[in-house]
């Protein structure tokens, strides 16, 4: 069964520091990853996604993730984290017949100053 | 960009009434829409995926006459909930697929519903 997992539940980082969120996914066929932010009370906003080619992707907000196929992970990382970025992080994998996403528990990011 | 609006995004009922809940596709039309929940600090639980002109399609142990689903036009879906009860009350989102392109979906802003 499709299943994606997302190890951390909450992570704490200080300002200006670097940031990486860990996402692990099974899957059986080529996954489509995608990274989304959603701030209290809102709806998702996508970071990044992946469906083919370069395994290195790059976002919005300063965000990149890299596709692992040998490690079935899709980690989400930003050199330098702004007050900002204090949010929750759901990775998801797109089930390519249907169109359905399947969740991670989410990561709550928290920003020290 | 593709945007889909979702209305009310807040929304308190009494025990015992419905409440609908709009989910519409604004510049782009959708074959397929897709509605979630999500409890509090919880992740996001596929509900039912709703197409144009069927029936909707209702993940497993998700009540299909308490969460009526109907997907009428390629740019609007509806969620009614029946005979809401605080147990009902949660964060509903809705995301939608851009027509021929199957592997992305936007979501909507979300609504905060509250039974009382």
């Amino acid at each position: 069964a499709q299943s994606v997992t997302q190890p951390d539940i909450h992570i704490t980082v200080s300002e200006g520091a670097s940031l990486e969120l860990r996402c692990n996914y099974s899957y059986g066929a080529t996954p489509y990853l995608f990274w989304y932010v959603q701030s209290p009370g809102q709806g998702l906003q996508l970071l990044l996604k992946y469906f083919s080619g370069d395994t290195l992707v790059q976002g919005i907000k300063g965000f990149e993730a890299e596709f692992k196929r040998s490690q079935s992970s899709f980690n989400l990382r930003k050199p330098s984290v702004h007050w900002s970025d204090a949010a929750e992080y759901f990775c998801a994998v797109g089930l390519s017949n249907t169109g359905k996403l399947i969740f991670g528990q989410g990561t709550t990011l928290q920003v020290k100053p | 960009g593709a945007v889909v609006s979702q209305h009310p995004s807040r929304v308190i009922c009494k025990s015992g009434t419905s409440v609908k809940i709009e989910c519409r596709s604004l510049d782009f039309q959708a074959t397929t829409m897709f509605w979630y929940r999500q409890f509090p600090k919880k992740s996001l639980m596929l509900m039912a995926t709703s197409n144009e002109g069927s029936k909707a399609t209702y993940e497993q142990g998700v009540e299909k006459d308490k969460f009526l689903i109907n997907h009428a036009s390629l740019t609007l879906s509806t969620l009614t909930v029946t005979s809401a009860h605080p147990e009902d009350s949660s964060f509903y989102i809705c995301s939608a697929r851009v027509r021929l392109k199957n592997t992305e979906a936007f979501f909507g802003q979300g609504t905060r519903l509250t039974v009382v």
